[in-house]
């Protein structure tokens, strides 16, 4: 089992980019998270799918967040346009029904 | 609002001596609770789950109880070693149908030699 896998591991872009993380969650996993992680305001829950479906999103920040998990083995978080405060470490976690969750290494992203 | 909140001061604590952690929780009753470590420059690593109706839970040197009437979990670590030294999350369930987690800022513990 390799785990939950996310690319880029680092990204930086400048102001006004597009960037796009990727996440492949573990198999048999039905449930895929993408949190935010700072200094300042620790892990935040972005998002969360169950069976590919969006659940909740209300801590998506605002609308140049998107995110999309078009079957059981792909998720992206897209930024558009990036700004300077979105730079973060940005995680996906998957996990079944009462399970702890399985995190990924993470994408460190940096907007300059 | 729901609110977790773990001490935001570092643990610091001789090798071979009890580590013991805190988490209080406010305004939300969650049917389970999960603790992580996470160290520096990776994805926290999950450790233990204990339920609404166990008071305690144990997995080597770890244990973990949870209070529902104080609102509170601790965590232990026995026999702490260096290699324990890293930061630890707690992260009541969300009720509901939906594994939603939030998690707290974490405690830093440092066991030294």
């Amino acid at each position: 089992d390799a785990g939950v896998i996310q690319s880029p591991r680092h990204e930086v872009t400048e102001m006004g980019q597009e960037v796009t993380l990727r996440c492949k969650p573990i198999s048999g996993h039905d449930y895929l998270f993408w949190y935010r992680q700072t200094m300042m305001r620790g892990l935040e829950l972005l998002i969360y799918f169950n069976n590919n479906v969006p659940i909740d999103d209300s801590g998506m920040p605002e609308d140049r967040f998107s995110a999309k998990m078009p079957n059981a083995s792909f998720s992206t978080l897209k930024i558009q346009p990036s700004e300077p405060r979105d730079s973060a470490v940005y995680f996906c976690a998957t996990t079944r029904q009462n399970y702890g969750y399985t995190f990924g290494s993470g994408t460190r992203l940096t907007v300059v | 609002s729901q609110k977790i909140e773990q001490n935001s001061e570092a643990l610091n604590i001789q090798e071979g001596k009890t580590a013991t952690l805190t988490c209080n929780y406010t305004n939300y009753s969650p049917a389970y609770l999960q603790w992580y470590r996470q160290d520096p420059g990776r994805g926290p690593v999950f450790l233990l789950l204990i339920r609404e109706n166990e008071k305690e839970k144990r997995k080597e040197r770890l244990k973990v109880t949870f209070d529902t009437t104080l609102k509170q979990s601790l965590f232990h670590i026995t026999a702490s070693q260096p290699a324990d030294s890293a930061t630890y999350l707690c992260a009541p369930i969300v009720s509901g149908g939906y594994n939603k987690l939030i998690f707290g800022a974490g405690t830093r513990l440092a066991v030294h030699p």
